[in-house]
């Protein structure tokens, strides 16, 4: 089943305690992103990855990193979580620029 | 820069109403048109698409036609049902605007169908 997929799905935690969510998708997609959903504010794109090793930011992506060593894998690293980061976070993949956009599940981030 | 605005909500209905969801927006160029789903817990689900002018994208009874000249793709459904409770985003994708790399959202619209 073509899919993406999310880990962990919730997720609490503490100021300044480094954390990653991991995101996979298996539909050989070269574009990946991230995604983060507030309430009154909608989904605003963090970092987006082209390939391989091609990375760059989105709207919002001071405090976050990500990686692009495999093409199936771009996972979301939050170095020193703050209480302004919980929110729910979205992974998602696509064939191409203009492409529709796959989902993953959701990871819930609470930082206290 | 590229943006979408959604109708107010919420919506509320009777089931085998009919639905309208409207969204215009702004882009450059020619942007791909989006409609997704998202129910209670879940991720964002593609409803339908429409890549140019004129296309008209349609899935589960829901359909939406993308109108280049008043910058709309309204989505419709002629008979909800309590199952199509859930958030609607319309959204674009644009490579040669400031979409780029990302699908630009509107603020979502959330619907609630009563039995």
């Amino acid at each position: 089943e073509a899919q993406v997929t999310q880990n962990p799905r919730y997720l609490i935690t503490v100021t300044g305690k480094k954390l990653t969510v991991t995101c996979s998708q298996n539909m050989n997609h070269e574009y990946m992103s991230w995604y983060r959903q507030d309430p009154g504010l909608g989904l605003r794109q963090i970092y987006y990855s082209m390939n391989v090793e091609v990375t760059d930011k989105g709207d919002v992506p001071e405090g976050y990193k990500v990686s692009r060593k495999e093409k199936r894998n771009f996972p979301l690293i939050l170095e020193s979580p703050s209480p302004n980061q919980t929110s729910l976070y979205f992974c998602a993949s696509s064939f191409c620029l203009n492409c529709e956009q796959y989902f993953g599940p959701g990871t819930r981030l609470t930082v206290t | 820069g590229d943006s979408v605005t959604q109708m107010e909500g919420p919506v509320t209905l009777s089931e085998e109403a009919f639905l309208t969801i409207n969204c215009t927006y702004t882009a450059t160029g020619y942007p791909s048109l989006f409609w997704y789903v998202q129910y209670p817990g879940e991720g964002l689900q593609l409803l339908l698409k429409a890549t140019k002018a004129d296309d008209k994208g349609s899935n589960k009874g829901f359909e939406a036609t993308y109108r280049k000249e008043t910058t709309s793709f309204h989505l419709e459904k002629g008979s909800v049902q309590v199952s199509d409770s859930a958030v609607y985003f319309c959204a674009l994708a644009n490579a040669g605007g400031t979409s780029y790399g990302k699908l630009t959202f509107g603020q979502g619209t959330i619907l609630t169908v009563h039995p």
